[in-house]
């Protein structure tokens, strides 16, 4: 099946660093998303990407979708300590097929921040 | 409002027993998901619905079983479980198939 490889596994970083992390897969998305996830909670929505060279900001965060179609990154800008979690990227085919809809998650970036 | 709302939070349950897991949105979603995450793992898809029919089955084993009442409500029904079941059971749903999801807060299921 389609694997989407995200980078790093993990961050260590004090508080105000900015972090960096992204995703590459070797299929097409029409969607990229990014996800961030606490201990014990569900996944909440952060960015959507819609289309191919897209920069978003969402406050500190910023992600953009590649010019390729097939790689996105995510960027959090002076970070807190409540950022720390975990961060997934998502990619979505909009296309026909058994992949149709589906989200296809990266293995996620731990992210700890030390004050 | 991209308010998911699954019950209950915590579940613990038997190899013997039934139960049932429970997701509610009012967004008027049309599409609606039954995921399973175990820790620090993204989370696997289990089931799609999409206008209130099966339209994604993970190759699921039949002790999930997944029902859709109507375009706001999505059970999970779980019958003879096995311990390596336990995990957080994620609900989603989006407006249609092709966009973005928002997920619930999940059900942590301990199969003992």
């Amino acid at each position: 099946g389609q694997q989407l490889n995200q980078s790093p596994q993990s961050m260590f970083i004090q508080e105000g660093e900015d972090v960096s992390m992204n995703c590459t897969s070797s299929s097409i998305f029409n969607t990229w998303l990014w996800y961030k996830q606490d201990p014990g909670e569900g996944p909440v929505l952060l960015i959507a990407l819609y289309k191919a060279g897209e920069l978003t900001s969402n406050g500190r965060l910023t992600a953009q979708f590649g010019i390729t179609r097939k790689d996105s990154f995510l960027n959090i800008s002076a970070s807190i300590p409540s950022d720390v979690g975990i961060y997934f990227c998502a990619g979505q085919r909009a296309t026909g097929g058994t992949s149709y809809g589906k989200l296809t998650f990266g293995q996620g970036t731990i992210l700890t921040v030390h004050p | 409002d991209t308010e998911v709302t699954q019950t209950p939070k915590h579940l613990v349950m038997g190899m013997t027993n039934k139960k049932s897991l429970k997701c509610e949105q009012h967004m008027g979603h049309r599409a609606m998901y039954w995921y399973k995450q175990k820790a620090k793992k993204p989370p696997e898809l289990m089931f799609v619905y999409s206008y209130e029919k099966l339209s994604i089955n993970e190759s699921v084993p039949s002790r999930f079983s997944p029902e859709c009442p109507n375009s706001s409500l999505l059970n999970l029904h779980l019958h003879a479980l096995q311990p390596e079941d336990s995990a957080l059971y994620l609900c989603a749903s989006s407006r249609y198939i092709r966009t973005e999801a928002f997920f619930g807060q999940g059900t942590r299921l301990t199969v003992v």
